[in-house]
């Protein structure tokens, strides 16, 4: 079964400063990896998606994750965090690769406060 | 706006009552998907649709939850006698499946409140 573990809760981080959120996943084939965002009182917005064809992901508003199958991980990450980025971050990997399961499989949670 | 909208945006209903949500899905997309997400809680998958045919149904979707997409374009989710267990956000998302890794756009949800 598919499954995937946001290793913090809760991140803080400065203005300015590197943002980097932590994911595991676990999957019995290749997975279909996705990173969304939800603001407070808005939908989840799409971040970037891994299907294989690159490790290195590069998503909006600055973020990118590295796909790494020996460590099975799919970290967030983001040079410079802005005071926009605030909200919280789902790590999320896809029911099944093709067949008739598309339904998403989401980690808790991260929650990122950016401090001015 | 052509996104995923849903209507309406919050419900406060007795414990027992029924209440019904609506989902319009981006246009053209043919897969319909509901889930349902607590507070501090990821979402969790509920139900998804293909054209009209519902194809799956997850343990979570008891027996007082039942959806439809009737001519596959919008859909409803009914809860009936609902419990205090079932305050919650429901969001609805839809797709395109036409070969290759779907992308799954969510609407801004109803939040449910039973009393």
């Amino acid at each position: 079964a598919q499954s995937v573990t946001q290793l913090d809760s809760h991140v803080s981080v400065s203005e300015g400063t590197p943002v980097l959120l932590r994911c595991n996943y676990s999957s019995s084939y290749s997975p279909s990896l996705f990173w969304y965002v939800q603001h407070p009182n808005k939908g989840l917005q799409l971040l970037l998606k891994y299907t294989s064809a690159a490790t290195l992901v590069k998503g909006i508003n600055g973020f990118e994750a590295e796909f790494k199958k020996s460590e099975t991980s799919f970290h967030l990450t983001k040079p410079s965090a802005h005071m926009s980025d605030a909200a919280e971050y789902f790590c999320v990997v896809r029911g099944a690769n093709g067949g008739s399961q598309g339904n998403l499989i989401f980690g808790k949670g991260t929650k990122l406060s950016v401090k001015p | 706006d052509t996104g995923v909208s849903q209507n309406p945006r919050h419900k406060i209903t007795k414990r027992g009552q029924n209440v019904t949500f609506r989902c319009d899905p981006i246009s053209e997309h043919n897969r319909l998907y509901w889930y349902r997400q607590t507070l501090g809680q990821g979402p969790e998958f509920l139900t998804y649709f293909q054209n009209e045919a519902q194809l799956e149904k997850s343990r979570l979707l008891s027996d007082r939850f039942s959806a439809e997409r009737p001519k596959g374009s919008f859909s409803t989710l009914e809860i009936q006698r609902t419990e205090q267990g079932d305050s919650a956000m429901y969001l609805c998302a839809s797709s395109l499946q036409a070969g290759g890794t779907e992308t799954q756009y969510f609407g801004p949800g109803t939040r449910l409140l039973v009393l």
